[in-house]
């Protein structure tokens, strides 16, 4: 069946520093590619999508490229702010965003 | 506009006791999905409905498990006979069921089985 794996967390780092979460998945079809973020004490909110191949998602100064050849979908950011401390799902989804999947989540903290 | 609204937020149940847990999607929104949500894990799918009808159930842990949404609007999640595993997060999610569209999602409902 369809399934994600994205990285273990927690990941800590200071402020400024590069982010990089892997996240790979598997799945019958061409989903499109979520990742959401979970900030303290708020629900579930996208914070990008990427819906065909070589697409890149961005939002935030996060991005993502879909790669259909590795089905991964990384989630990267230049230099991270206090204000990123969360937890990051990334989730395939078939067209329509029926029966999304998620990933087990990676917490960041970063550090002032 | 208003965004997907759950209630209750908290709910503490004894074991044995039936529960009844609340969504009301985003007005228009066709799609609604219902997701479990274990500490520290991601959400878990449990069911989904187009409109009224239900078309997928198949997360549905067991048959102590039932969702409804009689008029393709406001949806319950019921589960009879709360036991100590059902304790988690319970997420509603909308969608207008276009092509890409991404999950609206509640807060959730925090339910404890005691």
């Amino acid at each position: 069946g369809d399934s994600v794996t994205q990285m273990e967390g927690p990941v800590t780092l200071s402020e400024e520093a590069f982010l990089t979460i892997n996240c790979t998945y598997t799945a019958t079809g061409y989903p499109s590619l979520f990742w959401y973020v979970q900030y303290p004490g708020e629900g579930l909110q996208l914070l990008l999508k990427a819906t065909k191949a070589d697409d890149k998602g961005s939002n935030k100064g996060f991005e993502a490229t879909y790669r259909k050849e590795t089905t991964s979908f990384h989630l990267e950011k230049g230099s991270v702010q206090v204000s990123d401390s969360a937890v990051y799902f990334c989730a395939p989804s078939k067209t329509g965003g029926f029966k999304t999947i998620f990933g087990a989540g990676t917490r960041l903290f970063v550090k002032a | 506009g208003a965004g997907v609204s759950q209630s209750p937020r908290y709910k503490v149940a004894k074991r044995g006791q039936d529960v009844a847990l609340r969504c009301d999607p985003i007005s228009g929104h066709v799609s609604l999905f219902w997701y479990q949500q274990a500490l520290g894990q991601g959400p878990e799918f449990l069911t989904y409905f187009q409109n009224e009808a239900q078309l997928d159930k198949s997360g549905l842990p067991s048959d102590r498990f039932f969702a409804e949404r009689p008029e393709g609007s406001v949806s319950t999640l019921k589960i009879q006979r709360t036991q100590q595993e059902d304790s988690a997060v319970y997420l509603c999610a909308s969608s207008p069921h276009l092509e890409n569209s991404p999950l609206h999602f509640g807060n959730g409902t925090r339910l404890t089985v005691t």
